[in-house]
């Protein structure tokens, strides 16, 4: 069984579309989060959610909105995508506790989207 | 702000030679710190952790020690094959300062030729 899946794995799209990006975790985990892949592999936290309510968000064009209808899923939606969001989005989540290892963040396969 | 260095690459390696990936960090609480490994075409796999000073980890062969007088988390290998070609991304997460996003590094990419 996959862990944390997302879809599409593929995305491409014409500027000033809108689109979304599905993520669905099935660990159980409390806390969700998208980061961003550019061209050169460097990776940033985006968005984090815990519980269905955002606690992390970097600063990240508002035509980004994360939205989580419960929290085994956290979805992206983009509006009027823009050439420089072409990038691979990676949705992860984690189980914090107070024990040892909290942080660990277990990664979804990652979506590339391609603007056009 | 917290932050992770790591080695420039991209490293060329033989089949059976050692590797060394160099990673310091800063962190204003008491992080923990991963290695994520990423291979061509695919998403991020945990690969090693620690969680406080001193610890080990380990898997597959690759080791990384947490040192906290050098601030350092440096993932080694005795003998790479070809199968361990990828990007390897140093990261940390910060629990004291509350919140629980990774930092990484800015990856390093690892080929190995027969």
């Amino acid at each position: 069984d996959t862990a944390v899946s997302q879809t599409p794995k593929y995305l491409v799209t014409q500027m000033g579309n809108d689109k979304s990006i599905k993520c669905e975790q099935n660990l159980g985990h409390d806390t969700m989060y998208w980061y961003k892949q550019d061209s050169k592999k460097f990776l940033k936290i985006m968005f984090s959610y815990n519980n269905k309510e955002l606690i992390i968000n970097e600063t990240v064009p508002n035509r980004f909105s994360p939205k989580s209808p419960d929290k085994a899923h956290l979805n992206l939606h983009i509006n009027s995508l823009e050439l420089g969001d072409s990038a691979v989005y990676f949705c992860a989540s984690s189980q914090p506790t107070s024990g040892a290892g909290e942080d660990t963040q277990y990664f979804g396969p990652g979506t590339r989207l391609t603007v056009l | 702000g917290n932050s992770v260095t790591q080695m420039e690459g991209p490293v060329t390696l033989s089949e059976e030679a050692f590797l060394t990936i160099n990673c310091t960090y800063t962190a204003t609480g008491y992080p923990s710190l991963f290695w994520y490994v990423q291979y061509p075409g695919e998403g991020l796999q945990l690969l090693l952790k620690a969680t406080k000073a001193d610890d080990k980890g380990s898997n597959k062969g690759f080791e990384a020690t947490y040192r906290k007088e050098t601030t350092s988390f440096h993932l080694e290998k005795g003998s790479v094959q070809v199968s361990d070609s990828a990007v390897y991304f140093c990261a940390l997460s910060d629990r004291g300062a509350g919140s629980y996003q990774l930092t990484f590094g800015k990856g390093t990419k690892l080929s190995v030729i027969p």
